[in-house]
């Protein structure tokens, strides 16, 4: 049981250029997120789904896609990438009530130069 | 909405010394309050969780924090720091009225502990 994994663990992008994070968890959870992490701001909401093909937006969507074509992926899509951009991010699963645990992967080091 | 506050970027204490790590909340509604640490270069574990019941819940590595709706609160202690504590601490509420099922994290209180 692998848990939530994330791909690449660092990235080095140049403005302007897309790329996608990957994320996969396999412990059959409903619900998937996608948080970035800058110094001082805490973990902020970018996207998330509660189950295959149902999206919606966070609290920092933009410049980001996402699709969920199964249970157990869920990645995130840099459409053109900007140095405000650069951040950590974590995706994150839960069974899928509030009350639940979220349980995190190891995060995405991203730098746009 | 909801949102959290807390108290205290940078905590330092000596190894032995009483940890408390301070947390606020503002909800409209019951929330579901949750600590989170993060190791340099790790995820963030869950470290305890308040949902209903009880409001001292005890967490792992001998944490425990006390939900006080009268105060809005629920900080975190632990009664002896140990050197392996040095992390940053998340304190965080489930957005329980928005339908997102997200959470909202505070900004993080870094924990440095002295030999």
């Amino acid at each position: 049981n692998a848990g939530v994994t994330q791909t690449p663990k660092f990235q080095v992008l140049k403005t302007g250029q897309s790329m996608t994070l990957q994320c996969a968890q396999d412990m059959n959870h409903e619900y998937m997120s996608w948080y970035r992490q800058d110094p001082g701001m805490g973990l902020r909401l970018i996207h998330y789904s509660v189950g295959a093909g149902i999206t919606d937006q966070g609290e920092v969507p933009n410049g980001y896609n996402v699709s969920r074509s199964t249970t157990e992926d869920f990645p995130l899509r840099l459409l053109s990438a900007a140095p405000s951009q650069t951040s950590v991010y974590f995706c994150a699963s839960s069974p899928g009530t509030v009350q639940e645990t979220q349980y995190f992967g190891p995060g995405t080091r991203l730098l746009v130069l | 909405a909801q949102s959290v506050t807390q108290l205290g970027s940078h905590v330092s204490v000596s190894e032995g010394a009483l940890v408390l790590l301070r947390c606020n909340y503002s909800s409209s509604v019951p929330p579901y309050l949750f600590w989170y640490v993060q190791y340099p270069n790790q995820g963030l574990q869950l470290l305890l969780k308040y949902t209903t019941g009880a409001t001292l819940v005890k967490g792992i590595n001998g944490f425990e924090a006390e939900f006080k709706k009268s105060e809005t609160s629920f900080h975190l202690t632990k009664p002896s720091a140990h050197m392996s504590d040095a992390a940053e601490y998340f304190c965080a509420v489930s957005e329980v009225d928005t339908g997102r099922r997200a959470l909202t994290f505070g900004s993080g209180t870094r924990l440095q502990v002295q030999p």
